[in-house]
């Protein structure tokens, strides 16, 4: 079954906006990841939180995790047109396996 | 620094046919992983190699998939006979050892069969 659930599951915003996505999961965890997937490439680690962490910043990407609430956001500053993708979070599950949501997908419209 | 390789990158086959897919992942991973991703949908985890060993393939259709490490390096997927809904993205991943971290991905293989 799916750990990470992500929402929405579709998001279309103009070029220069910021865009939010959330992920929530079920069991406790260690960490959270967050991965990209473009059209034609493989999936490409973004960024990786720990469960100690609140916050957590690379370039134009905002990471939050709540572990109380068990859920994790995504903020994307600035888009650009390359960010068109569909985004996936991942958490660990319990014999080491990483487990995925079903992924938002992110529309640049120019 | 070399990615994850696979190949082929596309594949096209008939039902009941078999097909094989191959991966080389980043130089001194000993953790590999093949996973299979449905159109909309995220990846599921077939199999995971411990250096040449198997740590996990509940997931994996043993009456048809089958999958190597042979000398705990490169890896291959076997389908043998193969079925409509095998039509998917196989994605190979590594990591080093240590537990729970960062996957590194190949490009994929994309499999349709008609």
């Amino acid at each position: 079954s799916q750990q990470g659930e992500e929402d929405p599951q579709a998001l279309s915003i103009q070029e220069g906006e910021n865009a939010t996505m959330n992920c929530s999961y079920k069991t406790s965890i260690n960490n959270l990841q967050w991965y990209r997937q473009n059209s034609g490439r493989g999936l490409v680690h973004l960024i990786l939180i720990r469960s100690n962490e609140r916050e957590k910043h690379s370039g134009r990407l905002r990471v939050t995790l709540d572990t109380s609430k068990k859920s994790s956001s995504l903020l994307i500053t600035a888009s650009r047109a390359a960010d068109t993708a569909s985004y996936f979070c991942a958490t660990w599950g319990s014999n080491y396996q990483l487990i995925w949501g079903a992924g938002t997908k992110l529309i640049i419209k120019p | 620094e070399a990615g994850v390789a696979q190949s082929p990158r596309y594949k096209i086959i008939e039902k009941r046919q078999s097909v094989a897919f191959w991966c080389n992942p980043i130089s001194g991973h000993a953790t590999l992983y093949w996973y299979q991703q449905i159109l909309g949908q995220g990846p599921k985890l077939l199999i995971q190699f411990q250096n040449n060993g198997v740590v996990d393939d509940s997931q994996l259709p043993k009456d048809r998939f089958s999958a190597e490490r042979l000398k705990g390096v490169d890896s291959t997927l076997k389908i043998q006979p193969a079925k409509l809904e095998d039509s998917a993205v196989y994605l190979c991943a590594s990591s080093s050892p240590g537990g729970k971290e960062t996957q590194y991905f190949g490009p994929g293989t994309r499999l349709l069969v008609l």
